[in-house]
């Protein structure tokens, strides 16, 4: 299986702040690698797909990037709605794995 | 609009069955797959299982393996969840989603609110 490493677990940050969340996988798997943000009480929602595709109706302060085992989900300005808890998944092989998420809080 | 209802919840206790329900609207569920991810209380999300679009292919986490089947009737679209042989490290909230897949892969980008399934005595 394939093992995913999502660094930091938490953080605290600032409206309007830059925030950086990374993930890492334990082999490559090309740019298979999506990124969901969800928030208490609610289900997840899909943000980035194939790396560094923006879904449909996502802010354009969202972006990723990556390729093989690292990527990145980047927050250009953060904004209020966007505290929440934020996951990668790999769908290269399965079991398709999730990263054990961020929290980001308001500082 | 797309719509995902979960259902089949509730409390059971450690050894028994429970069969979830997801009862897809607004799209041909016959052309797509689909999966269940659960999540634990206060815990991160676990991908349980996925279906083909017409069922010929199935795949599952490690920890559910040999003890859920999911399965799907297209002509009710609605797709299963079959959970054997529970245990308490079961408990969570279960999503189905619906994905979609081609040259970046697969994405789930239509989630159902969840069911929460207890496993206590």
């Amino acid at each position: 299986d394939i093992q995913m490493t999502q660094s930091p677990s938490s953080l605290s940050a600032s409206v309007g702040d830059r925030v950086t969340i990374t993930c890492r996988t334990s082999q490559s798997i090309t740019n298979y690698l999506n990124w969901y943000q969800q928030k208490p009480g609610k289900a997840p929602e899909l943000l980035i797909f194939a790396a560094s595709n923006l879904q449909s109706g996502v802010p354009s302060r969202f972006s990723g990037s990556g390729s093989g085992t690292d990527f990145t989900l980047t927050i250009s300005s953060l904004q209020p709605e966007d505290f929440a808890t934020y996951y990668c998944q790999q769908t290269y092989s399965t079991p398709w794995t999730f990263g054990q998420g961020t929290r980001v809080e308001i500082k | 609009q797309v719509q995902l209802v979960e259902s089949g919840g509730g409390v059971v206790q450690p050894g028994r069955s429970l069969r979830l329900s997801c009862a897809a609207s607004g799209f041909t569920f016959s052309t797509y797959g689909m999966q269940w991810v659960r999540q634990a209380p206060g815990k991160g999300l676990e991908w349980v299982a996925v279906i083909w679009y017409d069922g010929a292919n199935k795949y599952y986490a490690d920890s559910v393996k040999g003890r859920f089947t999911i399965s799907r009737d297209n002509s009710k679209n609605t797709v299963y969840l079959q959970m054997n042989s529970l245990r308490a490290e079961d408990t969570a909230v279960y999503y189905c989603a619906r994905y979609n897949s081609g040259w970046y892969g697969a994405l789930a980008d239509y989630w159902g609110q969840g069911t929460l399934v207890t496993v206590s005595s």
